[in-house]
């Protein structure tokens, strides 16, 4: 099973400022089948990224995913004040079929 | 735009069974995507439970964690896909989702559903 491990568990940053996320997994991902999804609390995850690196329908360009093998990142430009949420990485293609990492809660400071 | 929604008891006793529902509107759930669940203990991250499809017969795959005790199906005539989980226990309490596969990922979510194990 692959593990993914995300880096920082609570980040904190001020609106306008660059965010960076890392995913790191614990076994090489083949053909980059990694995603991001971002939960607001309340509410279900929203995909961002697929593929490591593909945003997804009507996702704004300030997010950007980027990696491969073990070491991915979601980074977040400019950061608006609705993008204060929780971000979670995705596997697909080990048993079991999805994984998730654990999380990074992305707060205002 | 698909649609999904979530149905069933909110309350189950331990050692009981999970039912839920997940009603689909704006897309058959005969098409060439699968349909998964989630699921999320309160404060917790997400885990995949497992998934159903068709593609020349109806199949399915689930989380080895899970597996001995989840049941997914389908119902076509409803454009429905259903969880079952046998002898339930507090560590199943947690919103569950149902979701449309997007290939390898997960799509378009539904609103999820608290389902709470307790006596």
């Amino acid at each position: 099973e692959i593990v993914l491990t995300q880096l920082p568990g609570t980040l904190s940053l001020s609106p306008g400022e660059r965010a960076t996320l890392s995913c790191r997994a614990s076994q090489s991902i083949n053909n980059n089948y990694l995603a991001w999804y971002q939960q607001k609390p309340g509410q279900a995850p929203r995909l961002l990224i697929y593929d490591a690196s593909s945003r997804a329908t009507g996702i704004p360009d300030r997010f950007s995913g980027s990696g491969s093998g073990t070491e991915f990142t979601l980074t977040i430009s400019t950061l608006e004040p609705e993008d204060f949420a929780a971000y979670y990485c995705q596997h697909y293609g080990s048993s079991p079929l999805r994984t998730f990492g654990q999380g990074t809660k992305l707060e205002i400071k | 735009q698909v649609q999904l929604q979530e149905s069933g008891p909110g309350l189950v006793k331990p050692s009981g069974t999970l039912s839920l529902t997940c009603a689909v509107s704006g897309d058959s759930i005969s098409g060439s995507e699968w349909w998964s669940w989630i699921r999320q203990p309160p404060g917790k991250g997400l885990e995949w439970i497992g998934e159903i499809g068709e593609v020349h017969s109806v199949g399915s795959n689930y989380n080895p964690s899970l597996k001995s005790r989840v049941t997914i199906s389908m119902d076509k005539s409803k454009n429905q896909f259903s969880l079952e989980v046998i002898s339930v226990t507090a560590a199943d309490t947690a919103v569950y989702y149902c979701v449309k596969n997007f290939g390898a990922y997960l799509g378009f979510w539904g609103q999820g559903t608290l389902v709470i194990v307790s006596s």
